[in-house]
Order: C-alpha cells, then structure tokens, then sequence
C-alpha cells in the first residue's frame, strides 16, 4: 500500500514570496489534516478536511494561508506571502474514517520542510 | 484544554539498556493517548495507543505504555534499547470526538554503544 506522498521535499523562499505544497493521501482516506512542525516542536494541527470540506481550521492563519482539497483526494497548502516565522515542516496525514469514529491511525506523510530567508 | 507534557526534550541510553520517555496529560475528560516516532526527514509513526481497553498497552518494536489515570501518565518503555531506536518521540493526546491530536514538544533518545 503506497503512504502518503508530498512534494517538494524541500523548499527555499524569499520572505513575502508565495509558496505551495502537495499531498496525495492514502487512497481511499477519507480525512487528511496538515501539520506545521515547527523546529524543536510538537506538530500543530493548521486544517483537517472531510473528503473536501474542512472539519476544523482553527489554527490556521487565514490572512497568509489557505488550503484546498479538490474531489476529496489531493490536497495543496499554499502560504501567501511567507514570513520568517512560517520555517518549518509541513506534514500532511490522513485517516480512513471520518472524525468521531472509532479511534484510527493517522498514517504521515514525510513532510515538507520549507526555509524562509 | 487538553495537554501533554513530556518530561526531558533529550535522553541518553546504552545499547542494551531500558528506555523511559515520560508523558503527562491534562485533560477534563478520560483521553485517547498515543506515542509516535519520527526518523529524520521522515514522517511520524504511530507506536502504540490507548483508547480505554487495557491500560498496559503494547506497540511495535518492543515498546509498551501504561495508562496511570492516578498519575495522569503515560510513559513509554522499552526493557532493552538498540541502536535503531534513535530518533524523536512525541506523545499525543485527542478526545473522544474529534481525531484532532495535540502533540507535546517530543523527547529525543540517543542510543549508544
């Protein structure tokens, strides 16, 4: 079973430039949720969507970024413009069952790890 | 508002030795709790969970947790360590209705010869 897949695996920008990510969930998970793994930090929870709506994007900074998951199945992260604070990893998971359900794994992907200059 | 602590952001152990990452919570309400890995430049994954069935739970790779409800704990243990068991663990808590985890800042093990 293939995981999860995102690309770039690493990305370097100019502050107040724009930048996007890509993840591939596992196929047929219906939720996915990306992280922002900040360095020396747990992973936080930016957005986690339901096939393609959004469940909870309540830490996710509306004003720079935005997400979308088109179909239900892919989805990209896109950050607009980039600040220095906004270095890190950003993973992308996804789980088979909806939120609420019996407890299931959320299945990571190897994350993006972007640099801000 | 639901939290994990995790005692100790790096430990060192002998090849051989035993392993103990410790792990608090704080929640209002009897959580789920889990234990990811994550290798460098990889992603997490899970080693064990607990969802209210046996508070001694067992993972993959030879670790186990218990569930201590007295002590709001949840640390993770491993009787023999070995080399491939270097890298960062976090600790991980959610409630019963959502799947939204909280994670703590990770602990990174150091394996040695």
């Amino acid at each position: 079973e293939a995981g999860v897949a995102q690309s770039p695996r690493y990305k370097i920008i100019e502050k107040r430039q724009s930048v996007a990510f890509w993840c591939n969930p596992i196929s047929g998970h219906a939720t996915l949720y990306w992280y922002q793994q900040i360095l020396g930090q747990g992973p936080k929870l930016l957005i986690q969507f339901q096939n393609n709506g959004v469940v909870d994007d309540s830490q996710l900074p509306k004003d720079r970024f935005s997400a979308e998951r088109l179909k239900g199945v892919d989805s990209t992260l896109k950050i607009q413009p980039a600040k220095l604070e906004d270095s890190a990893v950003y993973l992308c998971a996804s789980s088979l069952v909806p939120p609420g359900g019996p407890r299931n794994e959320q299945f990571f992907g190897p994350g993006t790890r972007l640099t801000v200059l | 508002a639901q939290s994990v602590t995790q005692l100790g952001s790096h430990v060192s152990v002998s090849e051989g030795a035993l392993v103990l990452l410790r792990c608090n919570y704080s929640s209002s309400v009897p959580p789920y709790l889990f234990w990811y890995v994550q290798y460098p430049n990889q992603g997490l994954q899970l080693l064990l969970k607990y969802t209210s069935a046996a508070t001694l739970v067992k993972g993959i790779n030879g670790f186990e947790a218990e569930f201590k409800k007295s002590e709001t704990s949840f640390h993770l243990t491993k009787p023999s360590a070995h080399m491939s068991d270097a890298a960062e663990y976090f600790c991980a808590v959610s409630d019963r209705s959502t799947d939204k985890l909280i994670f703590g800042t990770g602990t990174r093990l150091q394996v040695f010869p």
